[in-house]
């Protein structure tokens, strides 16, 4: 069985730029799940999908990240501007349904803001 | 105060050595406890998983949760140089539905 896919590993930008991340879940999951996880940190959840519907986003700094899950498969996550305090490792995690699931993660992908 | 307490290390022991790896945390309704292991470059994956107070042993990996202390364990029998990892405690309560709260992690090396 293939894992959640994330593209790209790792991204360099300056502040003031955009940046999106591409998730791809197990097959058949249902949630998927946004984190990110700052040097020396937990990863904390900016956002959680059940399908294609937000379930929890009371953590994503709505001013300047966004995310979608349009189709209830794939999903992407954006954030525009970035500033220097975003450089982290962006994971992706999928479940199978939502409650007391085991939530299985990506590589992540490592943000350098510059 | 962080909800969740972890000793960021590095922890280092000898190959063969007993690994304690421990948790705090301050919300009471926390009633799911998780250990996941994460590489270096690598997602987490996870490692234990029990519910309310006792213990649970899979293999060289024992979780205590203690709900009265509010306290949480992970011990490694045995350790090996594969062990080397970051360990991260993740707890979750009914209220939040499936999010996690995860603690800062432990780096533990093992040194052959």
């Amino acid at each position: 069985e293939a894992g959640v896919a994330q593209s790209p590993r790792y991204k360099i930008i300056e502040k003031r730029q955009s940046v999106a991340f591409w998730c791809n879940p197990i097959s058949g999951h249902a949630t998927l799940y946004w984190y990110q996880q700052i040097l020396g940190q937990g990863p904390k959840l900016l956002i959680q999908f059940q399908n294609n519907g937000v379930v929890d986003d009371s953590q994503l700094p709505k001013d300047r990240f966004s995310a979608e899950r349009l189709k209830g498969v794939d999903s992407t996550l954006k954030i525009q501007p970035a500033k220097l305090e975003d450089s982290a490792v962006y994971l992706c995690a999928s479940s199978l349904a939502g409650e007391g699931d085991t939530q299985y993660f990506g590589p992540g992908t490592r943000l350098t803001v510059l | 105060q962080k909800e969740v307490e972890q000793d960021p290390g590095p922890l280092s022991v000898p190959e063969g050595a007993i690994v304690s790896l421990n948790c705090t945390y301050s919300n009471s309704a926390f009633q799911y406890f998780m250990w996941y292991r994460q590489y270096s470059r690598k997602g987490p994956e996870l490692l234990m998983y029990t519910y309310s107070s006792g213990n649970k042993e899979d293999g060289r990996f024992t979780a205590q949760v203690d709900k009265s202390s509010k306290y949480i364990s992970l011990f490694i029998r045995d350790s090996q140089p594969s062990d080397s990892a970051t360990y991260l405690c993740a707890m979750r309560t009914m209220e939040y539905g499936n999010k996690l709260v995860f603690g800062a992690g432990t780096i533990l090396r093992v040194k052959s």
